[in-house]
């Protein structure tokens, strides 16, 4: 069992609908991600949160809004996408923040289609 | 631009054999890499890792080979065994990066009887 758990496992949605996918993390750990892998690609880092508190933004369009309401949780909030976001969203979490050696744990993803 | 790379997108191999599963990287800034292993409809799960003070890092039938001056990086299965049939990831960092993995396309790795 994945100990970084992602809800919902698949989401359709509208180009106009608002969704937000969900995280959540009991392991103590303080820093949390979002990635978006497309298919035969690797995950593509979109957002790291450190502390609950935003750290790096890929440049990623104002549609995805990340939001971290407490240390144990990640929701991405979607608004507006194009159906080129289609995409699994992954979540992960790692122990430390300020280093980068230490592996990260990930959820097993949300598959997200937009019509 | 890709930062590292997997360039062999499959590879088969026969149970009990080995598996070497490659990649290259091209930023010599980074000093921390890992090989992450995804089953279908599952997130990547952490296989091994080994950071650049290292040439090997070993755990049971898993061993991640660096060669920094060719930035390239090996995984060895050995003995391969069927639950082995996955996607294999290679990722690399920096240690001042936070976290900032830069992940490779993924190599599928079938195991035959």
């Amino acid at each position: 069992d994945t100990e970084v758990t992602q809800t919902p496992k698949h989401l359709v949605m509208g180009m106009t609908n608002k969704k937000s996918l969900k995280c959540e993390q009991h392991m103590g750990h303080r820093a949390m991600y979002w990635y978006k892998q497309k298919a035969k690609k690797p995950p593509e880092l979109m957002f790291v949160y450190s502390y609950e508190k935003l750290s790096i933004n890929e440049s990623v369009p104002s549609r995805f809004s990340p939001e971290c309401p407490n240390s144990s949780l990640l929701n991405l909030h979607l608004h507006a996408l194009q159906p080129e976001d289609s995409a699994l969203y992954l979540c992960a979490s790692s122990p430390a923040d300020t280093v980068g050696d230490q592996p990260q744990h990930f959820g097993d993803g949300t598959r997200l289609s937009i019509l | 631009d890709q930062q590292v790379k997997q360039n062999s997108p499959s590879l088969s191999v026969q149970e009990g054999r080995i598996s070497i599963l490659n990649c290259d990287y091209t930023n010599s800034m980074f000093d921390y890499f890992l090989w992450y292993k995804k089953y279908p409809a599952e997130g990547p799960t952490f296989l091994i890792s080994i950071s650049s003070i290292k040439d090997k890092n070993e755990d049971g039938r898993f061993t991640v080979f660096l060669n920094k001056s060719a930035k390239h990086l090996s995984l060895h299965i050995v003995p391969s065994q069927p639950g082995d049939s996955a996607v294999y990831f290679c990722a690399a960092s920096s240690l001042d990066s936070w976290g900032k993995f830069q992940f490779g396309a993924g190599t599928q790795v079938v195991v035959t009887p």
